[in-house]
């Protein structure tokens, strides 16, 4: 397997437009994780997804940011409009569910999109 | 919301010593603490998965012990080398499968 995908790896624009990452996981994980990194704040959670399904959306910043899961291969992160604030590194990372015996599964990351909002 | 803190924020070594690290985390909904590796330019990488209380991992020269009752991990590294310079992360999850990373340790090992 290919790993954790993600497209762009860097992206550059210009404030007030839109901007869309994106995410395959690997096959047959069930959960899916977007990630901001910023010198500041570190690793920060945004959202996640189980079987598709968005679970936990509290670390979305703003509205202004949202993020999709159409199916189990493909993920996207959409900032609507951008800010210079935006700038950071967003990670996408996929991991199997628990299992029954109770062992916490670990996350497999992609490369990164380095976001650059001027 | 959990607050993982790691402590210290970076560190400078010899090559050849051993050094540790600490990560706390509220005992609250505890469910697995993990430990990734993580070199600049590239992806986190899993170091460690704990669940247990009194949980001690080892992988070469580095390992890790769990203690969830007070909160805290440490993580270990025996006579540090170069390539062991990186950022050190560790993160707590909790019963609902979220999860809240520290801030890492950066550690640099000067040869």
């Amino acid at each position: 397997d290919a790993g954790v995908i993600q497209s762009p790896r860097h992206e550059v624009t210009e404030m007030g437009q839109e901007v869309t990452l994106r995410c395959k996981p690997i096959s047959g994980h069930d959960y899916l994780f977007w990630y901001r990194q910023t010198m500041m704040r570190g690793l920060e959670l945004l959202i996640y997804f189980n079987n598709n399904v968005p679970i936990d959306d509290s670390g979305m910043p703003e509205d202004r940011f949202s993020a999709k899961m159409p199916n189990a291969s493909f993920s996207t992160l959409k900032i609507q409009p951008s800010e210079p604030r935006d700038s950071a590194v967003y990670f996408c990372a996929s991991s199997l569910r628990r299992t029954s015996g109770g062992v916490d599964n670990e996350q497999f990351f992609g490369p990164g999109t380095r976001l650059t909002v001027l | 919301i959990l607050n993982v803190e790691q402590s210290p924020q970076s560190l400078h070594v010899q090559e050849g010593d051993s050094t540790n690290f600490t990560c706390s985390f509220p005992s609250s909904n505890f469910y697995a603490l993990h430990w990734y590796r993580w070199e600049t330019a590239k992806s986190p990488e899993a170091l460690f998965v704990m669940t247990l209380n009194g949980d001690e991992k080892k992988k070469g020269r580095i390992s890790a012990t769990l203690n969830t009752k007070e909160g805290y991990s440490y993580l270990y590294i025996k006579g540090s080398q170069p390539e062991d310079s990186a950022t050190y992360l560790c993160a707590s999850s909790n019963t609902g499968n979220q999860f809240y990373f520290g801030t890492g340790t950066s550690l640099t090992v000067i040869p």
